[in-house]
């Protein structure tokens, strides 16, 4: 099956800073997820991209849909501390409607 | 609109007792799933549905049983649980199939552990 790569693994911020994420994969995607999930709960969806190139922002958050296909990107403007939680990326080839999931990438932001 | 809702919230098994973890959902969503997610891990599938009696096996399905006689109701069943399934489990559902993710939701997930 497909296979996620999600970097990096953990990242400790000051609030303010602004953040970077990526996820790879060596298969082809149609459709990019992000989710974040906070301490205890369910991931939330934040922001899904079709095309590649698709630059769509929610907020503070703006991801990409690599050109390559095999990619995106989830850049955080600002941080504040309840931007922390965990990460996760997701991704879809042609034909399927069954999401493959990244590991995540957790977020700590220091006030 | 109470979304998606799990019961119960968390859970402790012996080795070989079986359990059913519940997910409900209100919006007439088409498309159900289970996941476990394990520490350090991304979310697995373990078993989904597309409709109303249609139920089909994920990425992990052995030692689950699911059955989705209701547009709201979609039940998980360890038959007989074993230490390796000691994980948190999300139910999750969106409106219908496809790869448009116009709504999706999660639950706010079982934490179970077997001993």
């Amino acid at each position: 099956g497909q296979q996620l790569n999600q970097s990096p693994q953990s990242m400790f911020i000051q609030e303010g800073e602004d953040v970077s994420m990526n996820c790879t994969s060596s298969s082809i995607f149609n459709t990019w997820l992000w989710y974040k999930q906070e301490p205890g709960e369910g991931p939330v969806l934040l922001i899904a991209l079709y095309k590649a190139g698709e630059l769509t922002s929610n907020g503070r958050l703006t991801a990409q849909f690599g050109i390559t296909r095999k990619d995106s990107f989830l850049n955080i403007s600002a941080s504040i501390p309840s931007d922390v939680g965990i990460y996760f990326c997701a991704g879809l080839v042609g034909g399927s409607y069954i999401p493959t999931f990244g590991r995540g990438t957790s977020l700590i932001v220091h006030p | 609109n109470a979304g998606v809702t799990q019961t119960p919230k968390f859970q402790v098994l012996k080795t070989g007792q079986s359990m059913t973890l519940q997910c409900a959902q209100d919006m007439n969503h088409e498309y159900m799933s289970w996941y476990r997610q394990d520490p350090g891990m991304g979310l697995r599938l373990i078993h989904y549905s597309v409709g109303a009696g249609i139920t089909d096996q994920g990425e992990v399905p052995n030692g689950y049983n699911v059955s989705r006689s209701t547009t709201e109701d979609f039940p998980l069943r360890l038959l007989s649980a074993a230490p390796s399934q000691t994980s948190v489990y999300f139910c999750a559902s969106r409106p219908s199939v496809g790869q448009v993710f116009k709504e999706q939701y999660f639950g706010p997930g079982t934490r179970l552990t077997v001993t």
